[in-house]
């Protein structure tokens, strides 16, 4: 069975700093990863995934992440947040043998200082 | 970009009564919908996978007679809470795929409140 963690609950960052928010997946095979934002009462906006391919992958609003194999990590980062970005992050593994179905991290909610 | 709507996006009910929530692909035809619940500070859990035209596959530990869930077309499905309770109080996200499923799109969400 596929699995993400977050290990991070809580991140408190100033305004133009960078962000790097962890995740760590559990699946067999390769896995499809992606990054979602969740605002206060919404639904959740896609900021990028992986499929295949570079390892380095490009999203919305200035986020990207990085595939690493060997350590079971899809971690997002952003060079200098807005406090715009402050939100819930949640990280997700999908996977075509799990009937694709995406399993769901636990969520990093990411507060933005002035 | 293809939007799912979900209506309402907020329901406040009384205990025993029954609740509808629907979930609409505006510009895409569904062949997939998934039913997800939240609860407060938490991650969503998959309650169910709703194929156009047939019974939903429902997760482990998800009542089907308790959380009704029907993909009569391409472009709408719905859950309904039978007989709720304060304990279904809950954020429920729908999302949609249009056969392919890397492509998933979310619609905003409803917070039901049951007293």
């Amino acid at each position: 069975a596929q699995s993400v963690t977050q290990p991070d609950i809580h991140i408190t960052v100033s305004e133009g700093a960078s962000l790097e928010l962890r995740c760590n997946y559990s699946y067999g095979a390769t896995p499809y990863l992606f990054w979602y934002v969740q605002s206060p009462g919404q639904g959740l906006q896609l900021l990028l995934k992986y499929f295949s391919g570079d390892t380095l992958v490009q999203g919305i609003k200035g986020f990207e992440a990085e595939f690493k194999r060997s350590q079971s990590s899809f971690n997002l980062r952003k060079p200098s947040v807005h406090w715009s970005d402050a939100a819930e992050y949640f990280c997700a593994v999908g996977a075509k043998a799990a009937g694709n179905k995406l399993t769901f991290g636990g969520g990093t909610r990411v507060l933005v200082k002035p | 970009g293809a939007v799912v709507s979900q209506h309402p996006s907020r329901v406040i009910c009384k205990s025993g009564t029954s609740v509808k929530i629907e979930c609409r692909s505006l510009d895409f035809q569904a062949t997939t919908m998934f039913w997800y619940r939240q609860f407060p500070k938490q991650s969503l859990m998959l309650m169910a996978t709703s194929n156009e035209g047939s019974k939903a596959t429902y997760e482990q530990g998800v009542e089907k007679d308790k959380f009704l869930i029907n993909h009569a077309s391409l472009t709408l499905s719905t859950l309904t809470v039978t007989s709720a309770h304060p304990e279904d109080s809950s954020f429920y996200i729908c999302s949609a795929s249009p056969g392919q499923w890397e492509k998933l799109f979310f619609g905003s969400g409803t917070q039901l409140s049951v007293l």
